[in-house]
């Protein structure tokens, strides 16, 4: 079972809120990664790290930063909430290789 | 043309059906293939890797042809918790950040 954790599960916050999604894993897993899933949808990836001090846009475009000071800690955030922001949010990790993607839990953010 | 293309569904099966699911891949040097399941609202979870030689987990089998650049899933026994979005997700590029999902597969199981 991976042990990769997001918090908060939910959020609901107004719009231009500052706000910043936890992703922490405990496997010392060098790459991480955040995607985007809209209800039905199939997700996108937006931000992923190969290890401390990197990190890079994804495919898809967003608004929001990621940060990478420490191995199991990979953050996201949004300086300016909006509601086209209202989506799932979804941290995972993986070994080195080709390995697959242990999930986090998801946030569900909603901006209103 | 999608780099990696699922059947939505939903397929409605009975309960104690066999049934099989396919996905189709573009990028014939694609290295590394996966089944997840994902509930409703929920993370995706990891299934299966998927083998060269076809690898089974319980009632799940997953097997790779790459001839026609497919994966494909059987489920046997069906059981009603076996209802989900079934994700194909396809690594082109070994060691790499870029994994491609397909867009599920819905399974219903009915009593």
């Amino acid at each position: 079972e991976a042990d990769i954790y997001q918090t908060p599960r939910y959020l609901v916050i107004g719009t231009g809120k500052k706000i910043t999604l936890e992703c922490s894993q405990t496997m010392g897993h060098d790459k991480m990664y955040w995607y985007q899933q809209d209800p039905g949808m199939e997700l996108h990836l937006i931000h992923y790290s190969y290890g401390v001090n990197s990190t890079e846009k994804g495919d898809l475009s967003s608004e929001s930063t990621v940060s990478r000071i420490r191995t199991e800690h990979f953050p996201l955030t949004l300086e300016s909430a909006r509601p086209s922001h209202t989506s799932q949010y979804l941290c995972a990790s993986s070994e080195p290789g080709d390995s697959p993607l242990h999930f986090g839990n998801g946030t569900r953010l909603t901006v209103t | 043309r999608k780099e990696v293309e699922q059947d939505p569904g939903p397929f409605n099966v009975p309960e104690g059906a066999t049934v099989a699911f396919n996905c189709t891949y573009s990028n014939s040097a694609s290295q590394s293939f996966f089944w997840y399941r994902q509930d409703c609202r929920k993370e995706p979870k990891l299934l299966m890797s998927v083998y060269s030689s076809g690898n089974e987990d319980g009632r799940f089998t997953a097997q790779l042809n790459r001839a026609s650049q497919y994966i494909s899933l059987l489920i046997r026994d069906s059981k009603l918790s076996d209802s989900a979005t079934y994700l194909c997700v396809v690594n082109p590029t070994s060691g790499t950040y870029k994994y491609i999902f397909g867009t599920g597969t819905r399974l219903k199981v009915l009593a």
